[in-house]
């Protein structure tokens, strides 16, 4: 079993839909952090979150330590989100190297 | 200030070559980290380095050495490539211990054929 899981693997939504993305995790962490990937492969960091919730235009990424989850959301959602969205967590006490989860591939259409 | 560069973008290596990869780390960052992307999976964790020393490695073989420079940034290096060193390559740089996040570079990808 990974130590960071994701769902759903695959996404498809039409425009403007609310979506929701899942990642848990098995470990202690220090923080969790959501990136998105695009095709080319650059990875760009959307949030990073030790606790609650953090809101960044139409995204919203929370978690529950306790429960060892957190969601990314998006609203009203674009054919531009279009990306793979992965979960990284940062074990406590690691000298900083992360752990993924596979990814969430969403695919957004018009 | 400068993001992550990474170089080469592509890579194509015959099996048994040596190749080395190089990431320039953002400005005002101390620590570099290395990812290894295969197709379909999520990044895992090579190997880190924090003011020109490994500070952390994952489960890759000594195959895979690296550096890192005066100006923090960095170079990878793969001896003896195998067929299933294809894949993406990431370098992420960040400041310490990364309380403020991580800047990833756009990556390289290595085919080996």
């Amino acid at each position: 079993k990974n130590e960071v899981e994701q769902s759903p693997q695959n996404l498809t939504a039409q425009e403007g839909e609310f979506i929701t993305i899942n990642c848990s995790y098995s470990v202690g962490i220090s923080a969790l952090h959501w990136l998105q990937q695009h095709p080319g492969g650059g990875i760009v960091s959307l949030f990073m979150l030790s606790s609650g919730k953090k809101k960044h235009g139409r995204l919203i990424a929370t978690i529950n330590i306790q429960e060892k989850h957190s969601s990314l959301h998006i609203t009203a959602s674009h054919p531009r989100d279009s990306a793979v969205y992965i979960c990284a967590v940062r074990p406590g006490g690691s000298q900083g190297n992360l752990i993924f989860g596979k990814g969430t591939k969403l695919s957004v259409k018009p | 200030e400068t993001g992550v560069t990474q170089s080469p973008t592509h890579l194509i290596k015959t099996r048994g070559q040596q190749v080395t990869l190089r990431c320039s780390s953002q400005s005002g960052h101390n620590t570099v980290s290395w990812y290894q992307q295969a197709l379909g999976q999520g990044p895992q964790f090579i190997f880190q380095y924090y003011r020109e020393e490994e500070n952390g490695r994952g489960n890759f073989p000594p195959r895979f050495s690296g550096l890192q420079f005066p100006n923090y940034s960095s170079e990878l290096n793969v001896n003896a490539l195998e067929l299933d060193d294809s894949a993406l390559y990431l370098c992420a740089s960040s400041l310490g211990s990364s309380s403020y996040g991580y800047t990833f570079g756009s990556g390289t990808r290595l085919t080996v054929v």
